[in-house]
């Protein structure tokens, strides 16, 4: 079946320290995206990309880098200059163009500062 | 101002009520209206998109007003599993995809 994967499910990270997390997809799309929900709140796009080896910075990046070298895969690295890390990662996926229908999420990344 | 505003709620409703959510956007461009559904701890998922002459899925009503920038769902003879967050989500002008969440509506329904 095609889907979206985050891994991993939950994440503990130590102050000063770079995590990396994975995003996959197998369903064809073009444009992949990065958000950070915290409790209560909205989503907050942090990366997006639309093809591969090009990505464009959110709402949010400052602390974070992407890469794009493939489709189907679009990770996150949460750097040590992000000073408030603890949140829920969601990574989506979608078409792009005209009447593109809403993205694909996966089932999240929870990331904790020890 | 946010791009997509939501009343936060919570809505607190008995089982069989009818309930109905309001979401406004500031962006007169935008072109693609959707309602996700996150239960607790979650990923989002699409509940419908919003289409404007309006569109029915079952007990659930999303209408588009572009004059008003004002998005609405409507849940009729609401169950106990209907009990969720109700995102309201406007993608945005150009061929960027980008879409844009509202903060989102939490719906408890009592038995």
């Amino acid at each position: 079946d095609g889907g979206i994967t985050q891994s991993p499910k939950y994440l503990f990270r130590k102050e000063g320290q770079n995590v990396t997390l994975s995003c996959e997809q197998n369903l064809n799309h073009d444009a992949m995206y990065w958000y950070r929900q915290d409790p209560g709140q909205g989503l907050r796009l942090i990366y997006y990309s639309q093809i591969v080896n090009d990505f464009q910075k959110g709402d949010i990046a400052e602390g974070y880098s992407v890469s794009r070298e493939k489709k189907e895969s679009f990770p996150l690295t949460v750097t040590s200059a992000q000073k408030n890390p603890t949140a829920f990662y969601l990574c989506a996926s979608g078409r792009t163009g005209q009447g593109a229908a809403g993205y694909t999420f996966g089932s999240g990344t929870r990331l904790t500062v020890v | 101002r946010k791009e997509v505003e939501q009343d936060p709620g919570p809505f607190n409703v008995p089982e069989g009520a009818t309930v109905a959510f309001n979401c406004t956007y500031s962006n007169s461009a935008s072109q693609s209206f959707f309602w996700y559904r996150q239960d607790c701890r979650k990923e989002p998922k699409l509940l419908m998109s919003v289409y404007s002459s309006g569109n029915e899925d079952g007990r659930f009503t999303a209408q588009l007003n572009r004059a008003s920038q004002y998005i609405s769902l409507l849940i009729r003879d609401s169950k106990l599993s209907d009990s969720a967050t109700y995102l309201c989500v406007v993608k945005g002008s150009g061929n960027t995809g980008k879409l844009i969440f509202g903060q989102g509506t939490t719906l408890q329904v009592k038995p």
